[in-house]
């Protein structure tokens, strides 16, 4: 089983460049999550969609895009990358909302 | 709002020693918890949930943890420590319970380190 597949593993960016991260899942779940992780800080959600065709803003949204583009894929879009940016991403996935949530690997960005 | 608190960012324990990791959450209606365990350069796995059905709930790889009301916590334990639980632990609260939208709150995460 896949279960939630995020690509890129690793990616170098130029300040000011755009990028999309990738991600789908294969558990048929309605709800998608972005996440951000940082040293000493826990797991920031950054977006997420709770069914197909929905998206909201989590805590840390600014500088950030969505697009849940049918029920398996849920991507995040950065327009002009900022050193402020460089993080560790995890996507998950739940069956609904409040429910537990499967994640991805992560996604390791570092913008310079 | 809901929140967690995890307290210690570090914990070291000897190999065979009782692991403790200790969360407390504020929440206005129950709440469903969960803890999480993080490998190095890994994503997050699901080690157990409380979803109200009983107060004492077992996971993977032996954890274990009680959710107390009345002193709003819900302490992640296990018995024997292995060198293979060496990762960073992290406890979470759902978000907005029985509302119309809502996620997973997480604390800020403990790392266990065991020492031979």
């Amino acid at each position: 089983n896949a279960g939630v597949t995020q690509t890129p593993k690793f990616q170098v960016l130029k300040t000011g460049q755009s990028m999309t991260l990738q991600c789908a899942q294969d558990m048929n779940h309605n709800s998608m999550y972005w996440y951000r992780q940082d040293p000493g800080m826990g797991l920031r959600l950054i977006y997420y969609s709770a069914s197909e065709g929905t998206t909201d803003k989590g805590e840390v949204p600014n500088g950030y895009n969505v697009s849940r583009l049918n029920k398996r894929e849920f991507s995040l879009r950065l327009e002009s990358a900022a050193p402020s940016q460089t993080s560790v991403y995890f996507c998950a996935s739940s069956v609904s909302e409040n429910t537990e949530a499967f994640f991805g690997q992560g996604t390791r960005l570092t913008v310079v | 709002a809901q929140s967690v608190t995890q307290l210690g960012s570090h914990v070291s324990v000897s190999e065979g020693a009782l692991v403790l990791l200790r969360c407390n959450y504020s929440s206005s209606v129950p709440p469903y918890l969960f803890w999480y365990v993080q490998y190095p350069n890994q994503g997050l796995q699901l080690l157990l949930k409380y979803t109200s059905a009983a107060t004492l709930v077992k996971g993977i790889n032996g954890f274990e943890a009680e959710f107390k009301k009345s002193e709003t916590s819900f302490h992640l334990t296990k018995p024997s420590a292995h060198m293979s639980d060496a990762a960073e632990y992290f406890c979470a609260v759902s978000g907005r319970y029985g509302g119309s939208q809502g996620n997973l709150i997480f604390g800020k995460g403990t790392k266990l380190s065991v020492k031979p």
